[in-house]
């Protein structure tokens, strides 16, 4: 049982380079979720997705996008990389959206933007 | 918007002591969770708790809903070597789901040879 995988590992992107961060999860997940973690600060949400086809805009959502068209997918797009995107990405999911569902988090994503 | 305030932020502590750390919060939360994160990987849950006054164990760990429900403790008894990491409190309040989870700002856990 895998839980969730986050590929890439790292990865280095010129300002204004476009790429997908992927993210699946092989639990039938309906919640999915896509933090960033910088120093000195606690997660912070981009995007969220209650289910298929269903994506809501988080605490930070500018600069991404996101798509659910499986349960098992939910990959988050940087349009035109910044330097301020740089971060750590988690993708992470739970059984359902309901508050206080523990959520299973990926190993992350270290994007760096130069 | 709900805020956390997680301390301490470090710990340098010898093997085999105990470990004290705690999170408050600006508003009164219905959920606290505590998650675990070593280095290169995600957070990992440790213990989740519901109920204020809710005492609940996981091997050495110990966490407390606080009777107030604006604060949570977790407690780690006789350290050792793989405790090292960086804890994370996490909780919301209301009717909010989990796009409301809002996360301390984390405790780092050093052990002194």
């Amino acid at each position: 049982n895998a839980g969730v995988t986050q590929t890439p590992k790292f990865q280095v992107l010129k300002t204004g380079q476009s790429m997908t961060l992927q993210c699946a999860q092989d639990m039938n997940h309906e919640y999915m979720s896509w933090y960033r973690q910088d120093p000195g600060m606690g997660l912070r949400l981009i995007h969220y997705s209650v289910g298929a086809g269903i994506t809501d805009q988080g605490e930070v959502p500018n600069g991404y996008n996101v798509s659910r068209s499986t349960t098992e997918d939910f990959p988050l797009r940087l349009l035109s990389a910044a330097p301020s995107q740089t971060s750590v990405y988690f993708c992470a999911s739970s059984y359902s959206r309901a508050g206080g569902q523990p959520q299973h988090f990926g190993d992350g994503t270290r994007l760096s933007i130069l | 918007g709900q805020q956390l305030n997680q301390s301490p932020q470090s710990m340098f502590i010898q093997e085999g002591e105990d470990v004290s750390m705690n999170c408050t919060s600006s508003s009164i939360f219905n959920t606290w969770l505590w998650y675990k994160q070593d280095p290169g990987e995600g957070p990992v849950l440790l213990i989740a708790l519901y109920k204020a006054g809710e005492l609940t164990s996981n091997g050495r760990l110990t966490a407390q809903f606080g009777i107030t429900r604006k604060d949570s403790f977790l407690n780690i008894s006789a350290s050792i070597p793989s405790d090292v990491g960086i804890y994370f409190c996490a909780g919301n309040g209301g009717n909010f789901g989990n796009e409301k989870l809002t996360f301390g700002t984390g405790t780092r856990l050093t052990i002194i040879p």
